[in-house]
Order: structure tokens, then C-alpha cells, then sequence
């Protein structure tokens, strides 16, 4: 099994551009997140699916479009980047949310100019 | 909001020693507490998680206490050594993450 795999690894946006952060997992997982890390703000939640056809806003979804078409993809869009969402990227998924541990990807470093 | 706070910031021990970081949490209905370990550029990592029907959960050198009433959960790393040296987070249903504990073990 490859777990979660995150593409791009890294990235660089001028301001205003689009772009959409690949993540896939292999392990039948129900539960996918996004998560963004800053330094000193620990990891927050962006959007988070609880299975196909369903998606919800976490803790900072502003300016991040999510879907959820199959059980393995969730990708995640930046209609229009800004130097604010200039992060590191993680994507994760779980059995089912809140009663088991996430695994997570390796991340997208996204520097947006 | 609901959120998670996680102290100290920092923690620096001399190998050997234990280390204890504290988490405490404000949402009621939160039943699942993960621990992440992450290491200088790689993804993060579960090392210990506790379901809020258990009080204290052990897996050789560290463990885990919960205490419900007062919303808040420690995570013990007995023993240290150089190579539990990274960030530590605590965190809610995965749903709020701590801010992080940057560990330094010396040698």
C-alpha cells in the first residue's frame, strides 16, 4: 500500500493564479482532510469528507474548494492564490472521523508570490 | 470557537529524563485524543491516542493520561533519547490541532 499521496511536492503561484493540490489514498478510507501548517499555529483544518459525495468546511476553508467524487481522491483547488495561503499543504484520511488515527501524506510546500 | 491549547512551546531535557507536555481542549463533545509525532520536514506521525473512556493509556515509554472533567490530556515520554527530539501535537477528533512542542533531547 502506498497510504496517502500528496502531488505536487512543491509549488510556486504568482498571486491570483489557480492551481489544485492532488491527494489519493489506497486503504478504502471513508474520512479525508486537508489540513494547512504554519509556523507556530500547528495544523488546522481546511475541509474535510466523511466519504464520496459529502464534504464540509473545517476551521480556515476561505479561499480552498474541495470535492469528493470517489472514496480514494479528494483534491483541493485555490480558485485564485494569495500570498496568505502560502503553507505547507497536508492531506490525510482515516477509517471514520474522531475514533481513529489519521495517516497522513508528505505534503505540498506551496509558496504563493 | 472551540479550541485546543498545548504548553509548553518549547522543552528542552537532558537524555534520560522524562518529559510531560499538557493539552487542554474546550469542546464537550470531543471522545478521541491523538498525539502526532513530526519530525524536521516529514509528515506528521500518531504515536498514542486515548478515547475518552479510558483515563491512562501506555505504550512503553510513553502514555497518555485523560482527565475529562477538567478537559485535559498530557502525553509522558519517560526515558528519552536523542531521537524522540521533534515536534509533538496534541490534538481533538482531528479536528483542532495544538500549536506544538518543540522536544529537545540532549545527550
Amino acid at each position: 500500500n502506498a497510504g496517502v499521496t500528496q502531488t505536487p511536492k512543491f509549488q510556486v503561484l504568482k498571486t491570483g493564479q489557480s492551481m489544485t493540490l492532488q491527494c489519493a489514498q489506497d486503504m478504502n478510507h471513508e474520512y479525508m482532510s486537508w489540513y494547512r501548517q504554519d509556523p507556530g499555529m500547528g495544523l488546522r483544518l481546511i475541509h474535510y469528507s466523511v466519504g464520496a459525495g459529502i464534504t464540509d468546511q473545517g476551521e480556515v476553508p476561505n479561499g480552498y474548494n474541495v470535492s469528493r467524487s470517489t472514496t480514494e481522491d479528494f483534491p483541493l483547488r485555490l480558485l485564485s492564490a494569495a500570498p496568505s495561503q502560502t503553507s505547507v499543504y497536508f492531506c490525510a484520511s482515516s477509517g471514520l472521523s474522531g475514533v481513529g488515527p489519521l495517516h497522513f501524506g508528505n505534503g505540498t510546500r506551496l509558496t504563493v508570490t | 470557537g472551540e479550541n485546543v491549547e498545548q504548553h509548553p512551546s518549547t522543552l528542552s531535557v537532558q537524555e534520560g529524563d522524562s518529559a510531560v507536555i499538557k493539552c487542554t481542549y474546550s469542546d464537550s463533545a470531543s471522545n478521541y485524543f491523538p498525539w502526532y509525532k513530526q519530525e524536521l520536514g516529514k509528515r506528521p506521525q500518531l504515536i498514542i491516542d486515548i478515547r475518552s473512556n479510558v483515563g491512562e493509556k501506555k505504550d512503553q515509554r510513553i502514555a497518555v493520561t485523560l482527565n475529562k472533567t477538567a478537559k485535559h490530556f498530557s502525553l509522558h515520554i519517560t526515558e528519552t533519547q536523542p531521537e524522540d527530539s521533534a515536534v509533538y501535537f496534541c490534538s481533538d477528533n482531528d479536528m483542532r490541532f495544538g500549536a506544538g512542542t518543540r522536544l529537545t533531547v540532549k545527550p
